[in-house]
């Protein structure tokens, strides 16, 4: 039972680029969450799913877009990466909606 | 979005000593959770309190979640040199995360301990 899983663990992005972050989770929950980590702003929801095929806008959702295909995977993906969106990020999973699991991060340099 | 103002930002302590530290919101949550972050992880969950007035222990750890529904503190007693980290608060209620669904976190408590 390995949790939830995050690839890749580390990613360095030109301006512009694009790509996607993969989070999976074998406890069987139908809520998965995508967050990010900034110094000094504490941990902030970019998009949450509740199930399979459903996705919602979270606290700071510009620049970014969620899929959820399968009920064990979601994904993040940037369009055109900007250096604001250098950060770490998490992804969460929750059998209902409040107590949460994380994975142990991307974090992800955009220059 | 909601914010949660969790005090000291920071505790420099000696080993065995016992620590306290807690979290304040302008709004009521429903549940509150507190998580543990070590350099390079992801948060673990420490603690999860479902109900006004609750007092849950994990170990060495105490959580309260307070009778207004606005508040929650995190005590560990006699401290050792592991539980150095980022101790979170995070708050789950209607209006939390920009989402009905999302988490409202702290910005955390570094926690240094001095052998």
């Amino acid at each position: 039972n390995a949790g939830v899983t995050q690839t890749p663990k580390f990613r360095v992005l030109k301006t512009g680029q694009s790509m996607t972050l993969l989070c999976a989770q074998d406890m069987n929950h139908e809520y998965m969450y995508w967050y990010r980590q900034d110094p000094g702003m504490g941990l902030r929801l970019i998009h949450y799913s509740v199930g399979e095929g459903t996705t919602a806008k979270g606290e700071v959702p510009d620049g970014y877009n969620v899929s959820r295909l399968k009920k064990q995977n979601f994904l993040l993906g940037l369009e055109s990466a900007a250096p604001s969106q250098t950060s770490v990020y998490f992804c969460a999973s929750s059998l209902w909606t409040d107590t949460q699991y994380f994975g142990p991060g991307t974090r992800l340099t955009v220059l | 979005g909601q914010q949660l103002n969790q005090s000291p930002q920071s505790m420099f302590i000696q080993e065995g000593e016992d620590v306290s530290m807690n979290c304040t919101s302008s709004s009521i949550f429903n549940t509150w959770l507190w998580y543990k972050q070590d350099p390079g992880e992801g948060p673990v969950l420490l603690i999860a309190l479902y109900k006004a007035g609750e007092l849950t222990s994990n170990g060495r750890l105490t959580a309260q979640f307070g009778i207004t529904r606005k508040d929650s503190f995190l005590n560990i007693s006699a401290s050792i040199p592991s539980d150095v980290g980022i101790y979170f608060c995070a708050g789950h209620g209607m209006y939390s995360g920009g989402g009905a669904d999302g988490l409202t976190f702290g910005k955390g408590t570094h926690l240094i301990i001095q052998p």
